[in-house]
């Protein structure tokens, strides 16, 4: 399975858009983007997954570039409690990877 | 909305005790998971099952054994506790096979200790 590089972390302010990104250079064609995000204390809450297309879901937004070697998870409208570590995750089989992340820390 | 239910959030076991922890799902999912996780480790996937008694090994599958005798629960077991084996475990389940289409979800975790 391919790896990811994110940044270690990012801040945004409250109510503001929060742009994640994702490098995936070597990702295979069967291979999906997955996002997760772990609060303090609880395990991996999923976020929203594509191939090819962006998605959108009531949590968030995920746009992939056309030759598909990264990506941008959008928070539209960034909250305290947004504020979690944030994962990447390339996958074509069950073996995720969990690098380290991006820390969020939405501002007030 | 998926519910995976971890036995315990938080245990303290002794060295040498054999040790169960217990996830069940209410999904009907055919696939479920064990990880464990570490700081500066990530996530690691000790072991897996796609069907009911059907277990295949991860990443790091020595010193834990598995058991799945019903398709909603998937036990974890440390035979003989050993004081690295203190962590944060995750059971996670998912309904496809491959984990392609649909993604795995996870409970809440067991922050596990041995002394």
């Amino acid at each position: 399975d391919a790896k990811t590089t994110q940044p270690t972390s990012m801040d945004c302010a409250e109510g503001r858009a929060a742009n994640l990104p994702c490098n995936h250079s070597t990702i295979s064609g069967n291979e999906y983007v997955y996002w997760y995000r772990q609060i303090h204390s609880q395990g991996p809450q999923y976020i929203i997954h594509g191939l090819k297309n962006n998605e959108t879901n009531e949590m968030a937004s995920l746009i992939i570039t056309e030759d598909r070697k990264s990506s941008t998870l959008i928070l539209p409208h960034a909250t305290l409690r947004d504020t979690a570590v944030y994962y990447c995750i390339v996958a074509g089989t069950y073996k995720y990877i969990f690098g380290t992340g991006t820390r969020l820390k939405v501002l007030a | 909305d998926v519910k995976v239910t971890q036995s315990s959030r938080y245990l303290v076991k002794r060295t040498g005790e054999k040790v169960f922890l217990e996830c069940v799902q209410d999904m009907d999912h055919e696939n479920m998971f064990w990880y464990r996780q570490d700081p500066g480790l990530g996530l690691r996937l000790i072991y897996f099952s796609y069907d009911v008694k059907m277990k295949e090994k991860g990443d790091i599958p020595e010193g834990y054994s598995v058991s799945r005798e019903k398709k909603e629960r998937f036990s974890l077991i440390l035979e003989s506790a050993s004081t690295n084996q203190t962590s944060m475990y995750l059971c996670a389940s998912a309904p496809d096979r491959l984990g392609l289409k649909q993604p795995q979800h996870f409970g809440d975790g067991t922050r596990l200790s041995i002394l």
